[in-house]
């Protein structure tokens, strides 16, 4: 069993509708929980991470960690042609070094 | 504020030969990390150089190896060349010492091994 998973996608949505992306992990010792946005020939960019579990919000961006399911999702609320990109999630135990899922590739349709 | 900077943009060697990649952190970040990321199997973690000293290295051969220079910039580099090391190549920096989960990435050097 992989420590991540995520699935690659492409993932479509029509402009306006929420987004819902999300990954499973096997090492219950992660305790921190990232979200990255990765456009086209461009280097990752932090979007929002979370301490342990529960809920962050960051304008239309939501994190959500569930450790008894191990199970994170990113919502995206009123969704932008602007927010097509690769969403890649990562998860770390802090003094180790951070696993990334392969990223879910993300189409907003105008 | 300049981002974390890399150079060159792209990269092209025939197998067995040498690569030297270089990245620049944001200035005051003394971590810097690299990462690989190959098609079909997302970022993976290559090396991370805190102040001037590796302190951890991901599952790759011995041929990877780097360092990191007084002023915090770091190079890869990447001995007898394999076609499997095509990747994009990508460091990271970080303000605090220890494993730090906000890191900011550069855009990337292409490596094409032929």
């Amino acid at each position: 069993q992989k420590e991540v998973e995520q699935d690659p996608g492409p993932l479509s949505v029509p402009e306006g509708a929420i987004v819902s992306l999300n990954c499973t992990y096997s090492n219950s010792a992660f305790q921190y929980f990232m979200w990255y946005r990765q456009y086209s020939r461009k280097g990752p960019e932090l979007l929002m991470y979370t301490y342990s579990s529960g809920n962050k919000e960051d304008g239309r961006f939501t994190a959500q960690v569930d450790k008894s399911s191990k199970y994170i999702s990113l919502f995206i609320r009123d969704s932008q042609p602007s927010d097509s990109a690769t969403y890649l999630c990562a998860m770390s135990n802090r003094d180790d070094k951070i696993i990334f899922g392969k990223g879910t590739r993300l189409h907003i349709l105008p | 504020e300049a981002g974390v900077t890399q150079s060159p943009t792209h990269l092209i060697k025939t197998r067995g030969q040498q690569a030297t990649l270089r990245c620049s952190p944001i200035s005051g970040h003394t971590s810097v990390y690299w990462y690989q990321q190959a098609l079909g199997l997302g970022l993976q973690f290559l090396l991370w150089y805190d102040e001037g000293e590796e302190r951890n290295r991901g599952n790759f051969p011995p041929r990877f190896s780097g360092r990191q220079f007084p002023n915090y910039s770091s190079e890869l580099n990447v001995n007898a060349l394999e076609l499997e090391d095509s990747a994009l190549y990508l460091c990271a920096s970080s303000l605090e010492g220890g494993m730090s989960y906000e890191q900011y990435f550069g855009p990337g050097t292409r490596l094409t091994v032929t």
